[in-house]
């Protein structure tokens, strides 16, 4: 079971880069590493996902070690908008339902 | 596209009644989700189907749990009888199929249905 644990809360300023991290020691060879934003009241909204090495998209970057065993989200220059729960999400459907595991998140708060 | 439709959107009930949560995934997704978020527990799959049929329900917590998908533009989360510990949001998500060497596609999540139970 690829459990994930990530820190509970971040701040963060306005303007500067956040880098949530999220450990997954039991990742499978067949998983892939997807992260998440949830706003209150919302559905979480997909950002990102990656197998390994960087992944960049027009919101985030996703930087994954060799080994696998963690992955860093990076948010460039936060806005007040990026006030939001992150979640990383470990797993594939080839495994069944518990193993999909999205844990309880990392609130990330952005202060003017 | 509307994107994913649940309804109701808030759901106050008694212990012991039957509550029926509702959802329509994005037209053409073949994968549907159903999810439960709460404090302690974060957010947890408890089953999802597959063009229509349960592929794996080891999430769902109970038998007083069930869920249908009698066709690919609707499925049903009934709790009966509900208990206080349910309250809950629970999330309806849809993605299209994939490789399933690939791995998981992008889910879609719908505004998810506030249940209190009393």
């Amino acid at each position: 079971l690829a459990k994930t644990t990530q820190p509970i809360s971040m701040d963060s300023y306005e303007g500067q880069e956040v880098n949530i991290t999220c450990s997954h020691n039991n990742i499978a060879t067949n998983d892939y590493i997807t992260w998440y934003q949830q706003f209150p009241s919302q559905g979480p909204r997909f950002i990102i996902q990656g197998y390994k090495t960087k992944v960049t998209n027009e919101v985030a970057s996703l930087f994954i070690p060799a080994d696998r065993k963690s992955s860093t989200l990076s948010l460039p220059r936060v806005s007040l908008s990026d006030t939001a729960v992150y979640y990383c999400l470990v797993g594939a459907l080839l495994g069944g339902a518990n193993n999909l595991f999205f844990g309880t998140g990392t609130r990330l708060t952005v202060i003017p | 596209d509307a994107g994913v439709i649940q309804s109701p959107r808030h759901e106050v009930t008694e212990m012991g009644q039957e509550v029926t949560l509702r959802c329509k995934p994005i037209s053409g997704h073949d994968y549907l989700f159903w999810y439960r978020q709460t404090m302690m527990r974060g957010l947890e799959l408890l089953i999802y189907f597959n063009n229509n049929v349960p592929i794996d329900d080891s999430g769902m917590p109970e038998d007083r749990f069930s869920a249908k998908m009698p066709n690919a533009s609707f499925s049903t989360l009934k709790i009966q009888p509900s208990e206080p510990r349910d309250s809950a949001v629970y999330f309806c998500a849809s993605s299209l199929s994939s490789d399933a060497s690939v791995g998981q596609e992008t889910q879609y999540f719908g505004p998810g249905t506030r249940l209190l139970v009393l």
